[in-house]
């Protein structure tokens, strides 16, 4: 079965940087788009970055361009998101989600349990 | 402030119906792009409850279904359960000047009373 299992969250400083990890199991991670989402404490969803299948293809949501990079290592199945320059604003807990196309529009079909990353002095 | 408006808070009485708008722009709903809805029990991860509009991923009951017109959509749920008070969100594609995204609304919290 599908599994996502995410890695990486904890503690960090203003100003600092953190690496989020996202481990694929259970499908053809090489044929599938892949994105980051979080929410904040007691709030709701916030799309934060997209990848293609090769890497080839990335987006960003306005709030993190410039600060956070999506990554992904297909022979690894394994799906990344740098994070640096955080904000108490960027404390939140952070899903990786499978991106897919039924015949439409994207839609994230599948969710990791998330990791909660907490940047505070 | 989400790109997607949805209501706060809906509640009902177990065997009710329910609905749950969700609103937005041209841009978005509007253009013609799908809207997807998730589920999101207490303490969970969210989970895919209606994708495409009105189309329900295997294991999800009929109990749940989706329409969209012009540019809003809303989930109903019909014959409610105790195990349906969750957070309820819908989703769609917005394609604005500054690039494409994914956008969610604000989430609407189902209280079965």
């Amino acid at each position: 079965q599908v599994q996502l299992v995410e890695s990486g969250g904890g503690l960090v400083k203003p100003g600092g940087s953190l690496r989020l990890s996202c481990a694929a199991s259970g499908f053809t991670f090489s044929d599938y788009y892949m994105s980051w989402i979080r929410q904040a404490p007691g709030k709701g969803l916030e799309w934060v970055s997209y990848i293609s299948s090769s890497g080839s293809t990335i987006y960003y949501a306005d709030s993190v361009k410039g600060r956070f990079t999506i990554s992904r290592d297909n022979a690894k199945n394994s799906l990344y998101l740098q994070m640096n320059s955080l904000r108490a604003e960027d404390t939140a807990v952070y899903y990786c989600a499978r991106d897919t196309y039924y015949g439409g529009d994207p839609v994230f079909d599948y969710w990791g349990q998330g990791t909660l990353v907490t940047v505070s002095s | 402030q989400s790109v997607l408006t949805q209501p706060p808070s809906v509640s009902g009485a177990p065997g009710q119906r329910v609905t749950i708008s969700c609103t937005g722009s041209s841009s978005n709903i509007g253009a013609g792009y799908d809207v997807h809805w998730y589920q999101q029990l207490p303490g969970t991860a969210p989970k895919l409850l209606i994708y495409g509009n009105s189309n329900r991923p295997s294991g999800v009951p009929d109990r749940f279904s989706g329409s969209k017109s012009g540019t809003s959509a809303s989930l109903a749920i019909t014959g409610l359960q105790a195990e349906d008070e969750a957070d309820y969100y819908c989703q769609s594609y917005d394609s604005s000047l500054s690039g494409p995204s994914w956008v969610f609304g604000g989430g609407t919290k189902l209280t079965v009373l």
